[in-house]
């Protein structure tokens, strides 16, 4: 079964510094990964996802991540990131042939103006 | 708004009680998924409904017990549930298959058991 690591529970950046979350998933097959986010009090919400293709994947509101393969990492970045971004960030990860998401145990990420 | 509709989206029952959630999507999906969230936890899988059939039951207690009575409806009935059943619950879509296009979720139902 695959699993997700996600680096940082907690992460606290001012505005406008950039941002790196980190995601790594355990399986060696091919893989469709996903981010999520939920802001306080509110449902999921699809930030980006990676089927195939081209490994720099983008996605709503500025944010985008980068599959390496070699090293099953799916890592989100935002050049310049504000206050609104405030969020719980959830990487997930699902086998091509397993229809379920495994999730990662989220980073809440906090924003200060 | 999402396209999944949950209802209701607050629910306080006593642990006598019999009660139920609901999700209804209107986009074609034919995979239909309850998730429970604990405060600050990832969203756990409950059931998985492909094709209006129960393909997973992740070990969920007895307790909760799903329903799929159409291709856009999903029930979870609740009956005799702990103090710790309370949580977030959570129902999503897909498109279904073994590729997966993205789950949309609903906003939830935050359950509370007293």
């Amino acid at each position: 079964a695959q699993s997700v690591s996600q680096h940082n529970h907690h992460v606290i950046l001012s505005e406008a510094a950039s941002l790196e979350l980190g995601c790594n998933y355990s399986y060696g097959g091919t893989v469709n990964l996903f981010w999520y986010v939920q802001y306080p009090g509110q449902h999921l919400q699809l930030l980006l996802k990676y089927f195939s293709g081209d490994p720099l994947v983008k996605g709503i509101k500025g944010f985008e991540a980068e599959f390496i393969k070699s090293k099953f990492s799916f890592n989100l970045r935002k050049p310049s990131v504000q206050w609104s971004d405030t969020a719980e960030y959830f990487c997930a990860v699902t086998d091509s042939g397993y229809s379920t998401l495994t999730f990662g145990k989220g980073t809440m990420l906090l924003v200060s103006p | 708004d999402t396209e999944v509709t949950q209802t209701p989206k607050h629910l306080v029952m006593g642990m006598t009680n019999k009660k139920s959630l609901k999700c209804e999507q209107h986009m074609g999906h034919r995979a239909m998924y309850w998730y429970k969230q604990k405060a600050k936890k990832p969203p756990e899988l409950m059931f998985v409904y492909s094709y209006e059939k129960l393909s997973i039951n992740e070990s969920v207690p007895s307790r909760f017990s799903p329903e799929c009575p159409n291709s856009s409806l999903l029930n979870l009935h609740l009956h005799a549930l702990q103090p710790e059943d309370s949580a977030l619950y959570l129902c999503a879509s897909s498109e279904g298959g073994g590729l997966v296009y993205g789950y949309t979720f609903g906003s939830g139902t935050r359950l509370t058991v007293v």
